[in-house]
């Protein structure tokens, strides 16, 4: 079964950090793109970061570039996603998801859509 | 960045009910959208990609259609567990973007 599963999640203070894992399961992690998102309380999605399956390619919103860092580990021992979250901020405060990206061909392009999702780890900041 | 907005924000509908959701984009994105399912405390659910294409497993009585900045996502003969909210998300570029997100109610 395709799975993923977040972890580190908790309360910290603003101005602190905090390391989510994602692992995944029953799938070939090395070979596929990954995202992170996330939902304040009672809001929409947010698309965070999306890092291709050699790291090869990150890319960031605006929102957390430059204090959020996307990383992998493809070893079939870890089959790892990361984010490493520093300088939190209140508005910070979320459910933090990782969802894999599946690649298809359209037209000659090729394009990711998430398609596998996992629950959830929640962050909190505050003090 | 492309901002995505979704019509109506909530609609309460009887099971059996058909309903559609419309979901615009800003500018033209191909047919590079998503939609997905999300029931309250649950990560959200992948049903169409590529603005009318099934994800493998979710039932046909959801179907997509749409192209450029205007797409639908409809739900044949609603049941209990279709209540839930609805979101599109483009995929054309970066910053992957969502719309506001449709909550389907029971009436």
């Amino acid at each position: 079964e395709v799975q993923l599963v977040e972890s580190g999640g908790g309360l910290v203070q603003p101005g602190g950090s905090l390391r989510l894992s994602c692992t995944a399961s029953g799938f070939t992690f090395s070979t596929y793109n990954m995202n992170w998102v996330r939902q304040a309380p009672g809001k929409g999605l947010e698309w965070l970061s999306y890092i291709t399956s050699s790291s090869g390619t990150i890319k960031y919103a605006d929102s957390v570039k430059g204090r959020f860092t996307i990383s992998r580990d493809n070893a079939k021992n870890s089959n790892s996603l990361f984010l490493q979250m520093n300088s939190l901020r209140a508005e910070d405060t979320a459910v933090y998801y990782c969802a894999r990206s599946l690649r298809y061909y359209d037209s000659g392009s090729l394009l990711d859509y998430m398609d596998v999702w996992g629950k959830g780890t929640t962050v909190t900041v505050s003090s | 960045d492309i901002q995505m907005t979704q019509s109506p924000s909530s609609l309460s509908a009887s099971v059996g009910d058909r309903v559609t959701i419309t979901c615009r984009a800003s500018q033209g994105i191909s047919n590079y959208l998503a939609w997905f399912q999300q029931k309250p405390g649950k990560a959200p659910k992948s049903l169409i990609y590529a603005a009318s294409s099934l994800q493998s497993g979710v039932p046909s009585k959801f179907s997509g259609s749409g192209s450029g900045t205007e797409f639908t996502l409809t739900i044949n003969s609603l049941q209990p567990e279709d209540f839930a909210t609805y979101y599109c998300q483009q995929y054309i570029n970066y910053p992957l973007t969502f719309g506001g997100g449709t909550k389907v109610e029971i009436k």
